[in-house]
């Protein structure tokens, strides 16, 4: 069964620096890893999406990559911003299989 | 509509009552998806749609949960005799069902409270 963990649980930054998340999964048979944005009180927004064959993706100041020999996946952000604190989670896609597996998320807060 | 919609936002109900959970999908979406998230926990998969296709429910808790999906859009999450471990975040999500893998739009959510 896959699992998915995220760590650390929580992270504060101060404005303008760049950080990475951490996101680990147990079974390197994915199909492919998300990576997603939530809001409080609001649904889950899709940031990047990174198939099995690929090593990263990039939108704007998102950098997403992913190794699936080690089982690891991690979200970059460039330049952090106040209006990127929200709760981020990845989800694993197994093969052949349409189920998200989440973590448990990392809630990012950016200091003005 | 333009996203995922669901009603109501926030439910409160008392301990052994039914309650049911709409999900309106994106228009011409034919793959539905119901998750749940509970208080520190992540979101777990209950019950998946595509098409005319029979529902994938390997991920409901229990028999005391049912979802049905009418004419391929509106989806209903019922819970039945509702127990406060039940209280959690139930979102719903769509995608187009034409390729795997495929990005899923999620609606805000319903916040259920059971008393």
């Amino acid at each position: 069964k896959q699992e998915v963990t995220q760590i650390p649980a929580a992270l504060s930054v101060p404005e303008g620096e760049n950080l990475v998340l951490n996101c680990s999964f147990t079974d390197s048979a994915i199909y492919n890893l998300q990576w997603f944005r939530q809001d409080p009180g609001k649904g889950l927004t899709s940031l990047l999406l990174i198939q099995s064959s690929q090593r990263e993706q990039t939108s704007g100041r998102l950098n997403a990559s992913l190794d699936k020999s080690s089982g690891r996946s991690t979200l970059y952000i460039a330049a952090s911003q106040p209006g990127d604190s929200a709760t981020y989670l990845c989800a694993a896609t197994g093969a052949g299989s349409y189920q998200l597996t989440f973590g448990k998320g990392t809630k990012l807060s950016v200091i003005p | 509509g333009a996203g995922v919609s669901q009603s109501p936002s926030n439910k409160v109900t008392e301990k052994g009552k039914d309650v049911e959970l709409r999900c309106d999908p994106i228009s011409g979406h034919t793959a539905l998806y119901w998750y749940r998230q509970s208080l520190g926990q992540g979101l777990e998969f209950l019950i998946y749609f595509q098409g005319n296709s029979a529902p994938d429910k390997s991920g409901l808790p229990s028999d005391r949960f049912s979802a049905e999906r009418t004419g391929g859009s509106v989806s209903t999450l019922t819970i039945q005799r509702t127990q406060q471990e039940d209280s959690a975040v139930y979102l719903c999500a769509s995608s187009s069902g034409t390729a795997t893998p495929e990005t899923q739009y999620f609606g805000p959510g319903t916040r259920l409270l059971v008393l």
